[in-house]
């Protein structure tokens, strides 16, 4: 598609429950990006992949968080056992090839509200 | 990952007026990017910065990549009431494989 499509735009989750948020780059792009943003406006970078394959996950939570982009499906953001603290605004990015200033243009998708309580 | 100092955290303008905003930080980028997010949105690419030195303008809205590759700033010209949302600086860190650090915004008001 022409944007980056992100589902839910909300999450209920009780404290202790699995999370799952999805992400639909904008085709023809190869890098995709999760940031989460927290209620202070800060952006953390959680992960990137190019195409399926992990490209830099120096942000993710290793213990809970987990993400995947496979072939011919939307890419994922899964926490496991959600706690209070991982309630925010998770976004997807997505950027063209790579080779060449195009990567860093990324563009967002609406976010997943994410709420623990 | 690479701290960006983002100033000022928010203005109260009057439309009509021009803005003024900027980013530093004390590693060098190969890139710097302008946000902006509206409530409950993504954040939207405004202008994004290549070059040392690079000015770039998209319409009236007008972005300079510092010299020492350290720092950047946004200008708005002529503000108008839709102009109102929140500013973001953003940019890759030489070696930080793509992922972008953001400064934490700032705020704008434009009262009609």
């Amino acid at each position: 598609g022409e944007e980056v499509a992100q589902t839910p735009k909300h999450l209920v989750r009780g404290e202790g429950q699995k999370a799952k948020l999805y992400c639909a780059p904008i085709k023809g792009h190869s890098y995709v990006f999760w940031y989460q943003q927290v209620l202070k406006n800060e952006f953390k970078f959680l992960i990137s992949f190019q195409n399926e394959n992990v490209f830099d996950e120096t942000g993710m939570p290793k213990e809970r968080f987990s993400a995947k982009c496979l072939p011919n499906s939307p890419c994922s953001l899964e926490i496991q056992a959600t706690k209070l603290e991982d309630s925010a605004v998770y976004f997807c990015a997505s950027s063209q090839s790579p080779g060449g200033k195009m990567n860093t243009e990324a563009f967002f998708g609406q976010g997943t509200r994410l709420t623990v309580v | 990952g690479q701290q960006l100092n983002q100033s000022p955290q928010s203005m109260f303008i009057q439309e009509g007026e021009d803005v003024s905003m900027n980013c530093t930080s004390s590693s060098i980028f190969n890139t710097w990017l302008w946000y902006k997010q509206d409530p409950g949105e993504g954040p939207v690419l405004l202008i994004a910065l290549y070059k040392a030195g690079e000015l770039t303008s998209n319409g009236r809205l007008t972005a300079q990549f510092g010299i020492t590759r350290k720092d950047s700033f946004l200008n708005i010209s002529a503000s108008i009431p839709s102009d109102v949302g929140i500013y973001f600086c953003a940019g890759d860190a030489v070696n930080s494989g793509y992922a972008l650090n953001f400064g934490k915004g700032t705020s704008l008001l434009v009262t009609p």
